[in-house]
């Protein structure tokens, strides 16, 4: 049980460039959640999912797109990576609402 | 959406005990209070959770005013493996959206 994994672990971009990062669980979880922080800053909530083939956005969704085509996967877009957008990005999943969030280990991306 | 606000830092000592305190001002009735940790280049890990009056696990006791207008994350005997950034969140557990809004959490540092 591998839990929450993200990929890749670091990457860097140039600006205007696209790239998706991955984020895949085992624990058969309903909601997952992209996140970035920023240094000194707490968790922003991107974009979320409540169930295979549904997303919202959340709380700084602009810049961003994501895909949950199946249950264990949910997929973060960058179309035109902006030096904005260096950050570290983490994923999230629960099983219901009721139960604790479980966190990947992050993607450090950093946009030159 | 309830806001939190928490001290930026804080400091101890090994073996002594520590108290976050957390104030949401305008917790709404649905709302539930969670208390996440971070450690340096991870994602957050789950703490507690509470409603009301008094929580306990093995790591960490809540405590909850009958106002819920604030709430304190007690750690006992902290050791120097506890220093991390904690974060209070406040939410509705029906609202995905919203049961996961961090803030910039508080730093402890705890000290031999």
């Amino acid at each position: 049980n591998a839990g929450v994994t993200q990929t890749p672990k670091f990457r860097v971009l140039k600006t205007g460039q696209s790239m998706t990062l991955l984020c895949a669980q085992d624990m058969n979880h309903e909601y997952m959640y992209w996140y970035r922080q920023d240094p000194g800053m707490g968790l922003r909530l991107i974009h979320y999912s409540v169930g295979e083939g549904t997303t919202a956005k959340g709380e700084v969704p602009d810049g961003y797109n994501v895909s949950r085509l199946k249950k264990q996967n949910f997929l973060l877009g960058l179309e035109s990576a902006a030096p904005s957008q260096t950050s570290v990005y983490f994923c999230a999943s629960t099983l219901t609402l009721r139960y604790e969030q479980y966190f990947g280990p992050g993607t450090r991306l950093t946009v030159t | 959406l309830a806001k939190t606000t928490q001290p930026i830092s804080m400091d101890s000592y090994e073996g002594q005990e520590v108290n976050i305190t957390c104030s949401h001002n305008n917790i709404a009735t649905n709302d539930y209070i969670t208390w996440y940790q971070q450690f340096p280049s991870q994602g957050p890990r789950f703490i507690i959770q509470g409603y009301k009056t008094k929580v306990t696990n093995e790591v960490a006791s809540l405590f909850i005013p009958a106002d819920r207008k604030s709430s304190t994350l007690s750690l006992p005997r902290v050791s120097l493996s506890d220093t991390a950034v904690y974060y209070c969140l406040v939410g509705d557990k029906r609202q995905a959206g919203t049961a996961l809004i961090f803030g910039k959490g508080t730093t402890l540092s705890v000290s031999s």
